[in-house]
């Protein structure tokens, strides 16, 4: 099992440009997650999904849009980027329950210049 | 306004010896109060997690203490060893939003 992988690892995008992650988990998880991790402020939720055709916003959300049309992946958007959204981010996916762990992808590095 | 305060914020310890990270947490709704342990270059990866109807709980050489009136847990590392070196974040837990510390930095000199 790859677990969670998130594509790409890393990129670099220009103010303005549009760009979508995309995270794939084979755990047949029902949750999954969007994070970014800026340095001094730990991990921050983005958006997430309890399921197949369903998302909710997080801590924060702003300039950000997801989509889960198939149950293993969720997408992350960027419609228009700004240099504050230059951070590390991170997918998780989680089953469903209250103590359900939550399973980290590798992360993708993203600068916006 | 960060909901979870962790600290210190780094921290250097010798081989062997005990590592102390806490963190505060101001919502009561929590109910879910995971560590994570992240290396360089990697997603972090759970370490131990505890509830709050419990006051302790140990795993190998991890345990985390709780203190629901006090609002504070803790994570302490016995017997550290250099391979603990990471950095580690408290996280707490209300239905699907978790909010997590600002990390703290180990280091285990040898």
């Amino acid at each position: 099992n790859a677990g969670v992988t998130q594509t790409p690892k890393f990129r670099v995008l220009k103010t303005g440009q549009s760009m979508t992650l995309l995270c794939a988990q084979d755990m047949n998880h029902e949750y999954m997650y969007w994070y970014r991790q800026d340095p001094g402020m730990g991990l921050r939720l983005i958006h997430y999904s309890v399921g197949e055709g369903t998302t909710a916003k997080g801590e924060v959300p702003d300039g950000y849009n997801v989509s889960r049309l198939k149950k293993q992946n969720f997408l992350l958007g960027l419609e228009s980027a700004a240099p504050s959204q230059t951070s590390v981010y991170f997918c998780a996916s989680s089953p469903r329950g209250r103590s359900g762990e939550q399973f980290f992808g590798p992360g993708t590095r993203l600068t916006v210049l | 306004q960060q909901q979870v305060k962790q600290s210190p914020q780094s921290l250097i310890v010798q081989k062997g010896g005990i590592s102390i990270i806490n963190c505060a947490y101001e919502n009561t709704a929590f109910d879910y109060f995971p560590w994570y342990q992240q290396f360089p270059g990697k997603g972090p990866a759970l370490l131990i997690a505890i509830r709050p109807d419990v006051s302790e709980k140990k795993e190998g050489r991890f345990t985390i203490s709780f203190n629901k009136s006090a609002k504070q847990f803790s994570l302490h590392i016995m017997d550290s060893q250099p391979g603990d070196s990471a950095t580690y974040f408290c996280a707490a837990r209300f239905n699907n939003d978790m909010r997590f510390g600002a990390g703290t930095r180990l280091t285990v000199k040898p």
